[in-house]
């Protein structure tokens, strides 16, 4: 069965620290990859996509995401963490067709200390 | 764009009460899909629509819900007789074809409470 698992429920960064959450799916094909942030009572919020072609992709408010086949992982970046990044980040996979339901991870919770 | 709408923000009802939520897609999307998201959980998908037609259902979505989409433009998702395991924030998103790819845009969501 198709899966994403995100082995970090909650991380506390510094403020101005780097930032690396974790993702890796189970599936059968190269599925189509995507970062999404929820804030607190809020909707989600699209921060990067993959589909094809380069494995290191850039999205809004400086976040990156690198797709690693072998190791089945897309793991999202962030080289310098601000206040304002604290919120709920959810990893998704979908079949690599269109109209097809996204599968999510739980999510990670981010913190970020002064 | 004027991103996807969904209304009402919150609900609150009372178990055995019939519920109703409408989601407004992004103008011209022709896809539009419905998830359910409980505490520390991520969404998980209910229904989805191609225009009007409603093309694929997940096992969640029990006899009790029914989702719409009658010109292909708003959805609104129904829940009969709601029982406190449907509370949840229900999220909406919309998307447009194109070629094999496929992004999903999310609205706020409602957030139903049954007491």
């Amino acid at each position: 069965a198709q899966s994403v698992t995100q082995p970090d429920i909650h991380i506390t960064v510094s403020e101005g620290a780097s930032l690396e959450l974790r993702c890796n799916y189970s599936y059968g094909a190269t599925p189509y990859l995507f970062w999404y942030v929820q804030s607190p009572g809020q909707g989600l919020q699209l921060l990067l996509k993959y589909f094809s072609g380069d494995t290191l992709v850039q999205g809004i408010k400086g976040f990156e995401a690198e797709f690693k086949r072998s190791q089945s992982s897309f793991n999202l970046r962030k080289p310098s963490v601000h206040w304002s990044d604290a919120a709920e980040y959810f990893c998704a996979v979908a079949p690599p067709l269109a109209g097809t339901a996204l599968i999510f991870g739980k999510g990670t919770t981010l913190s970020v200390s002064s | 764009d004027t991103g996807v709408s969904q209304d009402p923000r919150h609900k609150i009802t009372k178990r055995g009460q019939n519920v109703t939520f409408r989601c407004d897609p992004i103008s011209e999307h022709n896809r539009l899909y419905w998830y359910r998201q409980t505490l520390g959980q991520g969404p998980e998908f209910l229904t989805y629509f191609q225009n009007e037609a409603q093309l694929e259902k997940s096992r969640l979505l029990s006899d009790r819900f029914s989702a719409e989409r009658p010109k292909g433009s708003f959805s609104t998702l129904e829940i009969q007789r709601t029982e406190q395991g449907d509370s949840a924030m229900y999220l909406c998103a919309s998307s447009l074809a194109s070629g094999r790819t496929d992004t999903q845009y999310f609205g706020p969501g409602t957030r139903l409470t049954v007491l």
